[in-house]
């Protein structure tokens, strides 16, 4: 059963620049997240989809976008890089149980976006 | 507003001794859970263990324990018999239990703990 999987691990992009990063859900997991993790801190939200359809979003501007695929697989996408976007970029899965209980999120080993 | 709060930026264990790593929250809701996330350097996020406000016992799996004192709004982890593997950030996170069409939300994490194991 794969896990949660983003692509690519590494991207060194420059200002301005515009970058796309993927992610591919667990098996049957329905749910994607997306985190950003500065150096040295704890991941920040930036936004969820379900259905296709962006559910909640975090406190980012408009130059972080997303979407998700009729496959559940998703992409983040930044316009206009800052160098105060260089960090690690973490995707998480989840399914909410038809019987009721908590959806666990499953996250993926990231990629790493440098901004120069 | 919600935050979870880790005071302990660093700690050291000795190995197959047992360990406790801090966590305090705060929220204003009643259904909340609670997770914990160990972090190698590899960078991903594995899930340890879940708390839901309204259980009545700490969870537990295997090694790793949480005691959930929902009154003082604390859910420490604590990890038996540490082993050389454990060595890596260890981050708290809560999720209200908000239902967005199908999601339950999203996590809010606290700023982590590194836990070294000595041999």
């Amino acid at each position: 059963d794969a896990g949660v999987t983003q692509s690519p691990t590494h991207l060194i992009k420059t200002r301005g620049q515009q970058v796309t990063l993927r992610c591919s859900p667990k098996s049957g997991h329905d749910t994607v997240s997306w985190y950003q993790q500065a150096l040295g801190q704890g991941p920040q939200f930036i936004f969820q989809y379900y259905e296709e359809e962006e559910r909640q979003r975090g406190n980012f501007p408009d130059r972080f976008s997303g979407h998700q695929f009729p496959n559940y697989s998703s992409e983040l996408n930044v316009n206009a890089l800052l160098l105060g976007d260089s960090a690690l970029y973490l995707c998480a899965s989840s399914l909410v149980p038809s019987g009721g209980g908590t959806d666990t999120q499953y996250f993926g080993p990231g990629t790493r976006l440098t901004v120069l | 507003a919600q935050k979870i709060t880790q005071t302990q930026p660093g700690m050291f264990v000795q190995e197959k001794e047992a360990v406790t790593l801090d966590c305090t929250y705060d929220t204003s809701d009643q259904s909340y859970g609670l997770f914990w996330y160990k972090q190698p350097s590899s960078g991903e996020m594995i899930f340890l263990i879940y708390q839901g406000s309204y259980d009545e016992q700490n969870a537990t799996e295997g090694r790793y324990s949480l005691n959930f004192q929902k009154a003082r709004k604390s859910a420490n982890l604590v990890i038996s018999a540490s082993q050389l593997g454990d060595s890596a950030m260890y981050f708290c996170a809560m999720r209200e239990g908000s239902n967005y069409g199908g999601s339950q939300g999203n996590l809010i994490f606290g700023k982590g703990t590194k836990l070294s194991v000595k041999p």
